[in-house]
């Protein structure tokens, strides 16, 4: 089966810009996440989807960061606008009867 | 009491040695334990997991012990191999919460010398 999508594998901005990531789940799978993970760190859970709605967002900083899954498939994550902070490597994935999946990350740097 | 605590945070052994990974955790309503192994530019991949119902699973080289009392498990690498030289991060969730999102620990570094 095809694995966990992501796009782009890399991007470097400026703060205060804006920066969005796509995900594509593996087939079938209901249940998406996005984690993010800082350099030396586990990851660290922002978002959860159970097909287009929101499960759990309590970890999701909401003044600069949406996500959305439209049609229960894709999702996209935002950031806007990013801070020094926010570089980490965002990762995507999705789960059907608990094994999560992921995909390779978007590795993201604030300049 | 959501943390997962994991030790060492790097390792260095022998090719042929035992390299072991050891976690904490706090939360009693954790009933799944995943270990996910990462390599450089990669995302974590799922190596082995395990229920609180069994107290040991093996999986080839990869075997997972698991104390309910003490609230610990550990990863065990058998025989390990240059190839196995990756960032081992064990995990925890609730499913009886029916979240299924993984409480990740800080993650081990292991380097296998050949």
């Amino acid at each position: 089966e095809a694995g966990v999508a992501q796009s782009p594998r890399y991007k470097i901005i400026e703060k205060r810009q804006s920066v969005a990531f796509w995900c594509n789940p593996i087939s079938g799978h209901a249940t998406l996440y996005w984690y993010q993970q800082i350099l030396g760190q586990g990851p660290k859970l922002l978002i959860q989807f159970q097909n287009n709605g929101v499960v759990d967002d309590s970890q999701l900083p909401k003044d600069r960061f949406s996500a959305e899954r439209l049609k229960g498939v894709d999702s996209t994550l935002k950031i806007q606008p990013a801070k020094l902070e926010d570089s980490a490597v965002y990762l995507c994935a999705s789960s059907l009867g608990g094994r999560s999946l992921f995909g390779p990350g978007t590795r993201l740097t604030v300049l | 009491q959501q943390q997962v605590k994991q030790s060492p945070q790097s390792l260095i052994v022998q090719k042929g040695g035992i390299s072991i990974i050891n976690c904490a955790y706090e939360n009693t309503a954790f009933d799944y334990f995943p270990w996910y192994q990462q390599f450089p530019g990669k995302g974590p991949a799922l190596l082995i997991a395990i229920r609180p119902d069994v107290s040991e699973k093996k999986e080839g080289r990869f075997t997972i012990s698991f104390n309910k009392s003490a609230k610990q498990f550990s990863l065990h690498i058998m025989d390990s191999q240059p190839g196995d030289s990756a960032t081992y991060f064990c995990a925890a969730s609730s499913f009886g919460g029916n979240t299924g999102k993984l409480i990740f620990g800080q993650g081990t570094t292991l380097q296998v010398k050949p």
